[in-house]
């Protein structure tokens, strides 16, 4: 079964930097978008960004663009999410999870729990 | 924007059933996904495509659309099924990744 574990979260100061990993087993990484989405405490979800299976395209949530970059490593089954210039509103749990393409977009079958990042001076 | 819109809340007996619904403008024409979260576990799918369901996810979840209204229903409540629900769609547009707000079910 496909398991995907997030790392890299914590405090960081506003204006400062940080880098979630997610690392993906039990499915064929290459086959599949990859996606990351937060939740703020006490809101709903929302869709961070979003990078293809080959990585040659990315797409981000207007609240990041500019700020946070997506990339991810095949060889290593390995998402990435750049944190640069960070604000308190971008604290949040950040989750990573797989896109499962239908003919409507995609769908998100298996996530992992999380990481939580503190954006605070 | 699109948006959808969930009950901030829904409670239920255990053994009961609870429909938790997702509000949309011509939400007949999207496909619909159920997302089940509990703090500090990984989300999960217990629907998707409206009304499919992932291997693994007992047949208590089920999913509907009836006009401009989705449904997710979870029979024979458990104390277990206690957790957030949202309602997702990918809608053409610049902002395609559209959730709900969420729905908290409480077993009372």
């Amino acid at each position: 079964e496909a398991q995907l574990l997030e790392s890299g979260g914590g405090l960081v100061q506003p204006g400062g930097s940080l880098r979630l990993s997610c690392t993906a087993s039990g499915f064929t990484f290459t086959k599949y978008a990859m996606i990351w989405f937060r939740q703020p405490p006490g809101k709903g979800l929302e869709w961070v960004s979003i990078i293809s299976d080959d990585g040659g395209s990315a797409y981000y949530a207007d609240s990041v663009r500019g700020r946070l970059t997506i990339s991810r490593d095949n060889s290593k089954n390995t998402l990435f999410l750049q944190m640069n210039n960070l604000r308190p509103g971008d604290t949040a749990r950040y989750y990573c999870a797989k896109a499962t393409s239908i003919y409507q977009g995609y769908y998100f079958d298996y996530w992992g729990q999380g990481t939580l990042v503190t954006v605070s001076s | 924007s699109y948006v959808l819109t969930q009950p901030p809340s829904v409670s239920v007996a255990p053994g009961r059933t609870a429909s938790i619904t997702c509000g949309g403008k011509n939400i007949e024409n999207e496909s619909v996904h159920w997302y089940q979260l509990k703090s500090g576990q990984a989300p999960v799918l217990v629907v998707f495509d409206n009304n499919d369901r992932p291997s693994g996810i007992p047949e208590r979840f089920s999913g509907s659309k009836s006009g401009k209204t989705a449904t997710l229903t979870i029979s024979r409540v458990e104390v277990g099924d206690e957790a957030d629900y949202h309602c997702q769609v990918w809608h053409d547009g610049s902002d395609p990744i559209v959730f709900g707000g969420g729905t908290k079910l409480t077993v009372l």
